[in-house]
């Protein structure tokens, strides 16, 4: 079946080094889409990518869709302890709206 | 708040009892989901609606789960003989459904189930 892989599983980095988490899907996807869940909150939505090669930007966050799309990143410039949290990728299966979510990363920022 | 709601927000049961959550999307969002998760887990599909109509449950969902949608509004997920394997966060998230592209789904705050 579709699987999506993150990693890695962990990042422990200091405030105000950068951060990257990687995704890995088995099949080819129509979009990506990035989701952070605080600790004890839910997930949130980011943003989605659609096309081949895509990059985004929201203020310190890159996002990138790679060209053959069944991988996608997102880089975090400078970070800081509000972006502690667990990265979520997310694509849809086959032609359905339903979500297959990454196995996430886990972001731990020290002061 | 116009966000998606949840209740209840916690639930400790008993193994064998039943227990139902409510979920209540985003105005005049079509489609409605449900996921569990667990800890240290993303979100695993359970089932979705379009309107009131189900169209996919996952073969997670075994015969104790049943979800309805019956006004096309709220959405109800019972399980039946809780079993300590249950315990998980129950997610729901409701998206605006246009077309069969994938959008943005808003997810709820969940009800965290604990099955003793």
């Amino acid at each position: 079946g579709q699987q999506v892989m993150q990693i890695p599983q962990y990042q422990h980095v200091q405030e105000g080094e950068d951060f990257t988490t990687y995704c890995n899907s088995s099949t080819t996807l129509s979009n990506i889409q990035w989701y952070k869940q605080r600790p004890g909150g839910h997930p949130v939505f980011l943003i989605q990518l659609v096309k081949s090669g895509e990059v985004k930007k929201q203020k310190r966050l890159t996002f990138q869709f790679g060209e053959a799309k069944k991988n996608s990143s997102l880089h975090i410039t400078a970070t800081q302890t509000t972006d502690v949290g667990t990265y979520f990728c997310a694509g849809p299966f086959g032609n359905t709206d339903k979500l297959i979510f990454g196995t996430g990363t886990r972001l731990q920022v020290f002061p | 708040d116009t966000g998606v709601s949840q209740d209840p927000r916690h639930k400790i049961t008993k193994r064998g009892q039943n227990v139902t959550f409510r979920c209540d999307p985003i105005s005049e969002h079509n489609r409605l989901y449900w996921y569990r998760q667990t800890l240290g887990q993303g979100p695993e599909f359970l089932t979705y609606f379009q309107n009131e109509a189900q169209l996919e449950k996952s073969r997670l969902l075994s015969d104790r789960f049943s979800a309805e949608r019956p006004k096309g509004s709220f959405s109800t997920l019972e399980i039946q003989r809780t079993e300590q394997g249950d315990s998980a966060m129950y997610l729901c998230a409701s998206s605006t459904g246009q077309g069969a592209r994938a959008d943005t789904q808003y997810f709820g705050p969940g009800t965290r189930l604990t099955v003793l």
